[in-house]
Formats: C-alpha cells, structure tokens, sequence
C-alpha cells in the first residue's frame, strides 16, 4: 500500500520568493512519484515525475524536486515565485507492480503569492 | 489546449434525474479514468478503462456506470443523483499505465444535485 502526505493545504509566498511545498510518501517497494497543478476551472497538469532516474527532477514553469529515499520526501520547490503560480498543487505516489491504475493523490496545497 | 474534453462544465440537477457526463480525447489513448475530487480531499479514482469493452471499478465505491465502446469516448451516468453526488468529476486519459505515465486531464464537471 502507497500513500501520500502533503504537509500545509495552504501556503503563501511573497512574489520573488522561494515556493517550498512539501510531500512525503509511504510505499513499500520504490515508489515513482509526481507533482500534478491545477489552476482555478480546471484540470490538473503534470508538473514534474520523479522514476528512479536522477533524483533531482526539473519540471516545467522552473519548478523542481528532490527525492530523498532517507527522509521519504519529494518536496517541490522553485527559487522566485510568480503570480501565476497560484494554484493548487498535487503530489501523488505509484508502486510499479501495483497495479497500473495505482495512483494515490495527497490532498492538495494552494500556493497564494502576495503580490 | 486540452485533448481531452468534458462536458458539460457544470450540471445543477434535481434528485432522481438521470446524468450522463461525457468525456472524450483526441490522444488516441487506451487508459482511461474517472476521478472524483471534492475540496480538500485526495483525489478518488472511481472508474477506469484499459480500452474498449474494458471498465473496472475504482478505490471509491460508486453509483456511477460507465462504458468504453469506442476507444475516444469514456461517459459516466448516475441512473438517479442524489445529493450525496454532489462533486466535482475529472476525466483522464493516458498513454501507458498510471503508474508511470503522466495523465492528461479535461477540465471537468462540476456537479450538484440539489
């Protein structure tokens, strides 16, 4: 069984500062992980996915994440924050062998910047 | 711009009305999916498909039925909504499994039953 634990459903940062969003996750074999985004009125996009390749992993819009297997974390960050960052943010967990259906979600952070 | 698409974007109904929400992608996808998303919960995978004639339930139980006839077209209906079906309702589709491959999501359907 996988789950996933998004720490803060509501985050701001001031415009030009750095967006940190943190995700742990529980799995019990190695995980592949994601962070999804969603703007207001719509659906969700994928940002970045992390499958056991290099473990700093550079999405889009200048975001990034670093897996680290020691903490079971896969925290999103992007070092200067614009407005059109706000938007909800979702990190999710599979387990290859798991079924391919096998996505678990957290339940989401909303990013507000400050302008 | 979304190759896939839900409509409608928003549905208010009475209880006991038959809905049918429709989604459809251009991707040319076998993997489909329906979750279901209400505020400040996870995401709930409700229905899925791995190609036409294919469906299976989700991790949420739910009222719902779907059908995968054709490989682009993946609709949802409630025989009779209730209340408790208030929700928003996101359609995906993906290249290979969702275990590894990025999901491409519609817009969605807001939901209510009043």
């Amino acid at each position: 069984a996988q789950s996933v634990t998004q720490l803060g459903s509501h985050v701001s940062v001031s415009e030009g500062a750095l967006v940190l969003l943190r995700c742990n996750y529980s799995s019990s074999v190695p995980p592949y992980l994601f962070w999804y985004v969603q703007y207001p009125n719509q659906g969700l996009q994928l940002l970045l996915k992390y499958t056991s390749a290099a473990t700093l992993v550079k999405g889009i819009n200048g975001f990034e994440a670093e897996f680290k297997k020691s903490e079971t974390s896969f925290h999103l960050t992007k070092p200067s924050a614009h407005m059109s960052d706000a938007a909800e943010y979702f990190c999710a967990v599979s387990a290859p062998g798991a079924g391919s259906y096998q996505l678990t979600f957290g339940k989401g952070t909303k990013l507000s910047v400050i302008p | 711009e979304a190759d896939i698409y839900q409509t409608p974007r928003y549905l208010v109904i009475g209880t006991g009305k038959k809905i049918t929400l429709e989604c459809s992608q251009t991707m040319g996808h076998d993997k489909m999916y329906w979750y279901q998303q209400d505020p400040g919960m996870e995401l709930h995978l409700i229905h899925y498909s791995y190609g036409v004639n294919s469906t299976e339930k989700g991790d949420l139980s739910s009222e719902s039925t779907v059908s995968r006839i054709r490989t682009e077209h993946f609709p949802l209906t409630l025989e009779s909504a209730r209340p408790s079906h208030t929700s928003q309702y996101l359609c995906a589709s993906s290249e290979e499994g969702a275990y590894n491959s990025p999901l491409h999501f519609g817009n969605g359907t807001r939901l209510t039953v009043t």
